[in-house]
């Protein structure tokens, strides 16, 4: 099983700065890896896959970059409504696996 | 409107069984792999089970294999998730989320329910 390490768990930033998160996956993945955002009691949204991809109606303000086993999500400007927590996922091999989340607070 | 609604959680005692159901409209469901994505409360996201379009391949998490069956109607634009043998760590809302990606099966989750939660205690 790859192991999805992210860090930091938490990141108390404020608005308009920028931020970025990192994924480490215990073997290399190829290009695929996606990331996704999590609002409290609201469903999973894909925000980027193939590493750098956005997914449709994704602002250009949240970019992925990374190869081999790390890997970084970017936010140029953080909106309020960017604060929540944030997952990268691979798809590379069975068993498909998350990482445990960075929360972004507001500072 | 594209969509995904699951239904058929509540709280059961360990041992026991659950029928999990994920309705699709507003795209072309058999066209598309379907997976189980599971959260415990407070905790982070756990893949638990993937179908591909056509019910022909099916793929398992370790923790859950062999308890759970995964399976889809595609003339009725539902998923399910058949849960057997709970156990306490078994609780977590079950999310079912649309899966796309390439032909070579190399999928992730490009929409998601909801979820509905499942309770496993006596």
């Amino acid at each position: 099983e790859i192991v999805m390490t992210q860090s930091p768990a938490t990141l108390s930033v404020s608005p308009g700065e920028r931020v970025t998160l990192s994924c480490r996956t215990s073997q290399t993945i190829s290009s695929n890896l996606a990331w996704y955002q999590q609002k409290p009691g609201q469903a999973p949204r894909l925000l980027i896959y193939g590493v750098s991809t956005r997914a449709t109606g994704i602002p250009a303000s949240f970019s992925g970059s990374g190869s081999g086993t790390q890997f970084t999500l970017t936010i140029s400007s953080l909106q309020s409504e960017d604060f929540a927590i944030y997952y990268c996922q691979q798809y590379n091999n069975w068993p498909y696996t998350f990482g445990q989340g960075t929360k972004l607070e507001i500072k | 409107e594209v969509q995904l609604v699951e239904s058929g959680g509540g709280l059961v005692q360990p041992g026991g069984s659950l029928r999990l159901s994920c309705g699709a409209s507003g795209f072309t469901f058999a066209n598309f792999a379907m997976s189980w994505v599971r959260q415990a409360p407070g905790k982070g996201l756990e893949w638990v089970s993937t179908i591909s379009g056509n019910g022909a391949r099916t793929h398992y998490a370790d923790s859950v294999k062999g308890r759970f069956t995964i399976s889809r109607d595609n003339s009725n634009n539902t998923m399910y998730l058949h849960t057997t043998s709970l156990r306490a760590e078994d609780t977590a809302i079950y999310s079912c989320a649309k899966t796309t990606g390439n032909a070579y099966g190399y999928w992730y989750f490009d929409l998601w329910g909801r979820g509905t939660l499942v309770t496993v205690s006596s």
